[in-house]
């Protein structure tokens, strides 16, 4: 079956530190791979996402994620976190068909 | 240009009621999609229409009817309202088919008792 796995519920990160959020996926073909961010109370938003060619794909608000097609994850990372960063976060993932997020990872940013 | 617009905010039904969840968008978006949300499982999806007067089921539509009359607008049905539909519902809306970014709105808080 199709799927999308966060490993993580919850991490907390201090302010100015290095961020990396796990996804991992289980598609028969290479998917497409979203992440997208919530706000407390809010909508989601796209932060970025892959269809193919540079494993390394930049996104909005100093985001990135690689593509790991031997270890079947795309990973979220941010070289140094602000407090505004604080939300959820959730990969997504299709191969054609309909949108499969993952449970979401609870971001806390301490002081 | 608001986006995506849902309403209401938040919602109390009791059990057995029915309701509609409005939704609204802006931007003449061909594709649009229902979700909920439950504490800790992403996001299902619930229906999906790619266009005026197209709907089709997503992967827990048991409990929802949805109708697309116009490009703009999406309502979700909830008939006999029942406490396992308590949840956040999110509605969406895409230019295109999946591989589309999605545009999410507010959502839509509901509470079964």
């Amino acid at each position: 079956a199709q799927s999308v796995t966060q490993p993580d519920i919850h991490i907390t990160v201090s302010e100015g530190a290095s961020l990396e959020l796990r996804c991992n996926y289980s598609y028969g073909a290479t998917p497409y791979l979203f992440w997208y961010v919530q706000s407390p109370g809010q909508g989601l938003q796209l932060l970025l996402k892959y269809f193919s060619g540079d494993t390394l794909v930049q996104g909005i608000k100093g985001f990135e994620a690689e593509f790991k097609r031997s270890q079947s994850s795309f990973n979220l990372r941010k070289p140094s976190v602000h407090w505004s960063d604080a939300a959820e976060y959730f990969c997504a993932g299709n191969a054609g068909n309909m949108l499969t997020f993952g449970g979401g990872t609870r971001l806390m940013v301490k002081p | 240009n608001a986006g995506v617009t849902q309403t209401p905010k938040f919602r109390i039904l009791k059990i057995g009621q029915s309701m509609t969840l409005q939704c609204t968008q802006d931007m003449n978006h061909n594709y649009m999609y229902w979700y909920r949300q439950d504490p800790g499982m992403g996001l299902k999806l619930i229906y999906y229409s790619v266009g005026a007067g197209i709907t089709d089921k997503g992967e827990v539509p048991n409990g929802y009817n949805v109708s697309r009359s116009t490009t703009e607008d999406f309502p979700l049905r909830l008939e006999l309202a029942a406490p396992s539909q308590t949840s956040v519902y999110f509605c969406a809306s895409s230019t295109g088919g999946w591989g589309e970014t999605q545009y999410f709105g507010p959502g839509t808080r509901l509470l079964v008792l």
